[in-house]
């Protein structure tokens, strides 16, 4: 049994730049849901699909930040135009229906110079 | 709006002494709730939710916690502590309606289990 996987797990890039990450859900789960992770913080909610569908967006996810899950599968998060302040833990998760427990994966961890 | 809050930034307890760490809550509707674990530089692990049914919930690695409805506490626990215990433990909740899917953590306590 494959859990949720990421990547990649690190990422440093300068500000400006333009960074992508991958989630892999657990296999049949039909939502996935990203979260942003600061130092000394707890996960904040950032975007959620169920199937293809966006379904909801957190005001925290600004113009440059874009979400894709095409086929209903494996998820990517692009960052453009990188700033310092993005610099954080990005973590996925993934459920089967609205009732049942979310599994996150290990994380890609992003450092903005 | 959906809140969750951990009142100790850090637990410290002795092996084999039973612990305690606090989580109080603010939702609409009943809530969903749920503890994680997070071990250091990994991601979050389930550990146990309460929907609805028995407000004592038994979860991973003999914790469990008491789901307080009067007083929106939602308390984890464990009888006897273990040094590999020691991680950050959040606890979290979503709302009970259908279109609020996104769960809001609290900030997370750090555990601290000393031999």
């Amino acid at each position: 049994d494959t859990g949720v996987s990421q990547d990649p797990r690190h990422k440093i890039t300068k500000r400006g730049q333009n960074v992508t990450f991958r989630c892999d859900p657990i296999s049949e789960h039909n939502r996935l849901y990203w979260y942003r992770q600061t130092l000394g913080q707890g996960p904040e909610f950032l975007t959620y699909f169920q199937n293809e569908a966006q379904l909801e967006k957190s005001r925290l996810l600004s113009d440059r930040f874009s979400a894709e899950r095409p086929k209903g599968s494996f998820s990517t998060l692009e960052i453009q135009r990188t700033e310092q302040g993005d610099s954080a833990m990005y973590l996925c998760a993934s459920a089967q229906g609205l009732q049942e427990t979310q599994y996150f994966g290990p994380g890609t961890r992003l450092l903005v110079l | 709006a959906q809140s969750v809050a951990q009142p100790e930034d850090q637990v410290n307890v002795a092996e084999g002494n039973p612990l305690t760490v606090k989580c109080t809550y603010s939702v609409s509707g009943n809530p969903y709730l749920f503890w994680y674990v997070q071990y250091p530089n990994r991601g979050l692990q389930f550990l146990l939710k309460y929907i609805t049914g028995d407000n004592l919930v038994k979860g991973s690695y003999g914790f469990e916690a008491e789901f307080n409805k009067s007083q929106t506490s939602f308390h984890l626990k464990k009888p006897s502590a273990l040094v590999s215990d020691s991680a950050l433990y959040f606890c979290a909740v979503r709302g009970g309606y259908s279109s609020a899917s996104k769960i809001i953590f609290g900030s997370g306590t750090r555990l601290s289990i000393r031999p």
